[in-house]
Parts: C-alpha cells; sequence; structure tokens
C-alpha cells in the first residue's frame, strides 16, 4: 500500500475562497483521522470517522469547516469561507480497530500546507 | 484521557543516548503508552508502543515502570537525522484509540 495519501500538498488561496483538501486512507483501514498543526496549538484533532461515519467533530473550530467520509478509500475536509487564520498544516491519518478497540497505530499523510492570503 | 507531560526541549549530541521521560499519573488501567516521532514538513511517525515493563524494537526502547504513572523512551546512540519532536501518547480505555496529542519534547542532536 503506498500510504496515506493527502493532496494537494501545498494549497495557496485568497481570504473568503473555498478549500478542499483531500485523502485517501490505507485501504482496509477502520478509522480515519483529520489534524490540524501550527505553531501555536500544536497537533490538534479536528474529526475522525469510524467505517466512514463521523464520531467525534467536536475538535472542528467552527461551522466553516466540514468533513466526508463518502466511502471507505475518500474523504474530503473542506473550508467555506477560508481565513487567514486557517493557515496550517492538515494532516490525515488512518488507523485499523485492534483486537481490544485500541493498542493500533495511526499513519499519517504527508499533509497539505495551506496558505490563507 | 490520561493527561501527559513532557519536557518541551531537550539537546543532545550525535553518538550520546537519549532519554526522554513522560508522565501520566493517571492512567487507566487498560491504557497502552505510544511514542510518535514527527520530522519537520512530515506527519508524525509511530516508533514504538508498550504497557508495562520494557519494550525494543530496531528504533528505541521503551521502559515503563510497574507502577505506569511514566515511561522513558530511550533513543541510542542518537545522530543528526534523529533531531525531531517526539510525542508521548496515552491510549484512550475502554474503547477505540484515539490518538490525542500535546506538544511534544523537541529533540535536537548537535554533531
Amino acid at each position: 500500500d503506498a500510504g496515506v495519501i493527502q493532496s494537494p500538498r501545498h494549497e495557496v488561496t485568497e481570504m473568503g475562497q473555498e478549500v478542499t483538501l483531500r485523502c485517501k486512507p490505507i485501504s482496509g483501514h477502520d478509522y480515519l483521522f483529520w489534524y490540524r498543526q501550527t505553531m501555536m496549538r500544536g497537533l490538534e484533532l479536528l474529526i475522525y470517522f469510524n467505517n466512514n461515519v463521523p464520531i467525534d467533530d467536536s475538535g472542528m473550530p467552527e461551522d466553516r469547516f466540514s468533513a466526508k467520509m463518502p466511502n471507505a478509500s475518500f474523504s474530503t475536509l473542506k473550508i467555506q469561507p477560508s481565513e487567514p487564520r486557517d493557515s496550517a498544516v492538515y494532516f490525515c491519518a488512518s488507523s485499523l480497530e485492534g483486537a481490544q478497540g485500541w493498542e493500533t497505530e495511526a499513519f499519517f499523510g504527508q499533509g497539505t500546507r495551506l496558505t490563507v492570503v | 484521557l490520561a493527561k501527559t507531560t513532557q519536557p518541551i526541549s531537550m539537546d543532545s549530541y550525535e553518538g550520546q543516548e537519549v532519554n526522554i521521560t513522560c508522565s501520566h499519573n493517571n492512567i487507566a488501567t487498560n491504557d497502552y503508552i505510544t511514542w510518535y516521532q514527527q520530522f519537520p514538513s512530515q506527519g508524525p511517525r509511530f516508533i514504538i508502543q508498550g504497557y508495562k515493563t520494557k519494550v525494543t524494537n530496531e528504533v528505541a526502547s521503551l521502559f515503563i515502570p510497574a507502577d505506569r504513572k511514566s515511561s522513558t523512551l530511550s533513543l541510542p546512540r542518537v545522530s543528526l537525522s534523529d533531531t525531531a519532536v517526539y510525542y508521548c501518547l496515552v491510549g484512550a480505555s475502554g474503547g477505540s484509540y484515539i490518538p490525542t496529542f500535546g506538544r511534544g519534547t523537541s529533540l535536537i542532536v548537535h554533531p
């Protein structure tokens, strides 16, 4: 497997524009996570899915953020409208649920560096 | 979720052994301890995981005392390429493991 694949790797957009980040998890994984990383706040969990169903979106900062997982091999994180403070690196990760529901590792993608000007 | 505390930063030199300690005083019975490594411009990468005593792999060793209230990640003979941020995570008990990251320890290895 090629690992978790994110696109695009870099995105520069103007304030007010819609931005869509994409993620392809590792085939067969049960969980998909979206994270955001900034110098100020570190690595924050935004939302995660289990078997394509959103389980916890309490980390999503505002209604401007939305995430979907239409099937087991694809997820999107959308920001509409985007603002300069959304500038960050966004990571997608996936994992396989362990036999006891834990003790499994998460595999991260290379991230998308978003710059909103 | 058990809270973790680890040093913000550490410095070392090539060839030295580095030990990074993480405190997790309220770790639950079913929690595992996991360490991740993150290089600049990359996503975190799993290094090692353990429940108690000692675990060793090709990258590092993890020491966990009997009370499990802390753990120590040991990197033998570090090189410049070990410069990274190291995160200590404690697994959510009683359910699925949702990796939640703190600020981590920034390790800088000097020549």
